[in-house]
């Protein structure tokens, strides 16, 4: 399938290891973030949302941190997979219940056997 | 198990053709969304429709863009005199209610305009 993000900033962990993707969103009235994951020749797919009156939430391996303070949004993925190799988006909703969202350029994650 | 699906999966066109792309959303979603995609960039807004009705076509790049869902199930995303700056691929997104969480993806359509 075609390539996402050839030139995207790619972080390299081994498998096994825990993995941090950040990301910097620029409106502080955003109040909705999704992380994203996207493999090579597939759409986006849901990994986990958070609302802007949270810090943290956890899913399975997976955990999200919101920094409002310094408008700072992380990924953190617990022992790392093959299967976790991808391109991570997160996104932002800029206005309170409306549709729009805006997606941030990206990370490429490789996880190294 | 219906995902989102999308039409072609990949298309050529010479600069000047018309191309039209297709999404099948998931069934009953009310939303649907198109975003396009260049390579090393995230999804980019191009318009949204709420059951038949285009409520924002803000993010079309130009008026050869246009984009219809009749019926309020399958979508049509349309571009004519494709020019080079077209290239990427077109994603269709849908979702059960009308604010757009939780959007599930189709795979894209990869326009490739020589």
């Amino acid at each position: 399938g075609e390539s996402v993000g050839l030139h995207l900033p790619t972080l390299s962990v081994q498998e096994g290891d825990n993995s941090i993707i950040n990301c910097a969103y620029s409106n502080s009235a955003s109040d909705y973030f999704i992380w994203y994951k996207q493999e090579s020749g597939k759409g986006p797919q849901f990994i986990i949302d958070i609302r802007s009156n949270m810090d943290k939430r956890q899913g399975q391996r997976v955990t999200v941190l919101l920094n409002k303070t310094v408008k700072h949004l992380s990924l953190q993925i617990a022992a790392t997979q093959p299967g976790d190799s991808a391109v991570y988006f997160c996104a932002e909703n800029r206005a309170s219940g409306t549709y729009k969202y805006i997606f941030g350029t990206g990370t490429r994650l490789k996880v190294l056997a | 198990g219906a995902g989102v699906s999308q039409s072609p999966r990949y298309k050529v066109a010479k600069r000047g053709q018309d191309v039209a792309l297709r999404c099948d959303p998931i069934s009953g979603h009310v939303s649907l969304f198109w975003y396009q995609q260049a390579l090393g960039q995230g999804p980019e807004f191009l318009t949204y429709f709420q059951n038949e009705a285009q409520l924002d076509k803000s993010g079309l790049p130009s008026d050869r863009f246009f984009a219809e869902r009749p019926e309020g199930s399958v979508s049509t995303l349309k571009i004519q005199r494709t020019q080079q700056e077209d290239s990427a691929v077109y994603l269709c997104a849908s979702s059960t209610g009308t604010s757009g969480y939780e959007q599930y993806f189709g795979p894209g359509t990869r326009l490739t305009v020589t």
